[in-house]
């Protein structure tokens, strides 16, 4: 499986972006790159995923590298609501078909006034 | 409005009980999934279904089994078997478990399972 790499912890002033790294050096040139985030005790929700290129929609931006080893998520005016856990993943094929998302512990964002 | 739903939300189990969770989804997907998350953790793959009449073992499999009799339902069993089932359990479906597939993974909102 492709592996991850994410801050533990980050803070952002309420307004400002909020530009949450992530490492995937080992990920495969077929992989997509996943963001979710979870506000505790409930489902992830999705945010934004990419294969190659910068993504955008109306929750937030995802800034892929060239090399594809490492990717960014900003989230533009971050607001208290954003406070989660972020959640950077590969998706990975699985042996007997199909694939899946492997999660690792996120960064958790917290956003402050 | 389309989604998946889970019940219950809270469970209760005495040790030694076998529990069923529901998953239901009308979102026509084909493939469906169900993840542990335990406290301050990441997401694991439990089972995971492709379409109806099939599923495979996900990485920590031992003490569950699924069914996928219908499309929309994706119920989890978890056995008595199952050491430590306490834990927070993540029904989720997509379009289609092609491999390299960009199609978006969407989850329900949980079923807390609490063994006492």
């Amino acid at each position: 499986d492709a592996k991850t790499t994410q801050p533990t912890s980050m803070d952002c002033a309420e307004g400002r972006a909020a530009n949450l790294p992530c490492n995937h050096s080992t990920i495969s040139g077929n992989e997509y790159v996943y963001w979710y985030r979870q506000i505790h005790s409930q489902g992830p929700q999705y945010i934004i995923h990419g294969l190659k290129n910068n993504e955008t929609n109306e929750m937030a931006s995802l800034i892929i590298t060239e090399d594809r080893k490492s990717s960014t998520l900003i989230l533009p005016h971050a607001t208290l609501r954003d406070t989660a856990v972020y959640y950077c993943i590969v998706r990975v094929a699985l042996t007997g078909g199909g694939n899946k998302l492997t999660f690792g512990t996120g960064t958790q964002l917290k956003v402050e006034l | 409005d389309g989604g998946i739903t889970q019940s219950p939300k809270y469970l209760f189990r005495k040790e030694g009980q076998n529990v069923t969770l529901s998953c239901e989804q009308n979102l026509n997907h084909d493939a469906m999934y169900w993840y542990r998350q335990d406290p301050g953790q990441g997401l694991r793959l439990i089972y995971y279904s492709q379409i109806v009449n099939d599923f495979q073992k996900g990485d920590i499999a031992e003490g569950y089994s699924v069914s996928r009799e219908k499309k929309e339902s994706f119920p989890l069993t978890v056995t008595s078997a199952q050491k430590n089932p306490t834990a927070f359990y993540l029904c989720a479906s997509s379009i289609s478990a092609k491999p390299y597939s960009g199609n978006t993974i969407y989850f329900g909102e949980g079923s807390w399972l609490t063994v006492v």
